[in-house]
């Protein structure tokens, strides 16, 4: 049973463009939302995290926007740029233990 | 920034063999690490919870005498595969918890490529 649901499973956008996956939960416990990215041959990496207490957070050219009430949550990637073409990753966990992994967006950025 | 090293980074071995991955935090103790399996093209499915001192949680579907988990100290934990076998070869990938940061409270190892001849 997948506790997380991503879409698109892959993407493609012009250098410049915006990228945007999204994601939905059904445990209303989960209290930690993370992002990762990860690269071919690589363990993933937290691009950015949100915590329900928000409704979006910015870092840099990422952005989480978080809906509690419908249970979602998506990543945006302003101005992607070729080094930006990774498979991404949401997942959800409740008091920072398990993690959840939605089944990845594979993500090209085209020059 | 807190780092877990994952050892060895890929290895190759002959079918029956046994192989034996590391997961350290470098910089943070670590009472608790997951140990995850990837597929090519797949998400990380979670395998097994590792506690320190204590016994090893694993994931339905997982067997626990096949994967054998260690994790005697705050800052390693061991996965060995037994007895591995071609449908074992995957992506394993740990992470490491670390309780004191409420920002990245998982850090990820590398992950071991396993291919079994």
């Amino acid at each position: 049973q997948q506790q997380v649901k991503q879409s698109p499973q892959s993407l493609i956008v012009q250098k410049g463009g915006i990228s945007i996956i999204n994601c939905a939960y059904e445990n209303t416990a989960f209290d930690y939302f993370p992002w990762y990215q990860q690269f071919p041959g690589k363990g993933p990496a937290l691009l950015i995290a949100i915590r329900p207490d928000v409704s979006e957070k910015k870092e840099g050219r990422f952005t989480i926007s978080f809906n509690k009430s419908a249970k979602q949550f998506s990543l945006h990637i302003m101005d992607s740029q070729p080094g930006d073409s990774a498979t991404y990753f949401c997942a959800a966990s409740k008091n920072d233990y398990k993690l959840s992994f939605g089944a990845g967006t594979t993500v090209t950025v085209r020059a | 920034g807190a780092v877990v090293s994952q050892h060895p980074s890929r290895v190759i071995c002959k079918s029956g063999t046994s192989v034996k991955i590391e997961c350290r935090s470098l910089d943070f103790q670590a009472t608790t690490m997951f140990w995850y399996r990837q597929f090519p093209k797949q998400s990380l499915m979670l395998m097994a919870t590792s506690n320190e001192g204590s016994k090893a949680t694993y994931e339905q579907g997982v067997e626990k005498d096949k994967f054998l988990i260690n994790h005697a100290s705050l800052t390693l934990s061991t996965l060995t595969v037994t007895s591995a076998h071609p449908e074992d070869s995957s992506f394993y990938i740990c992470s490491a918890r670390d309780a004191q940061a409420s920002n990245q409270p998982q850090h990820f190892g590398d992950g071991t490529r396993l291919s079994i001849l």
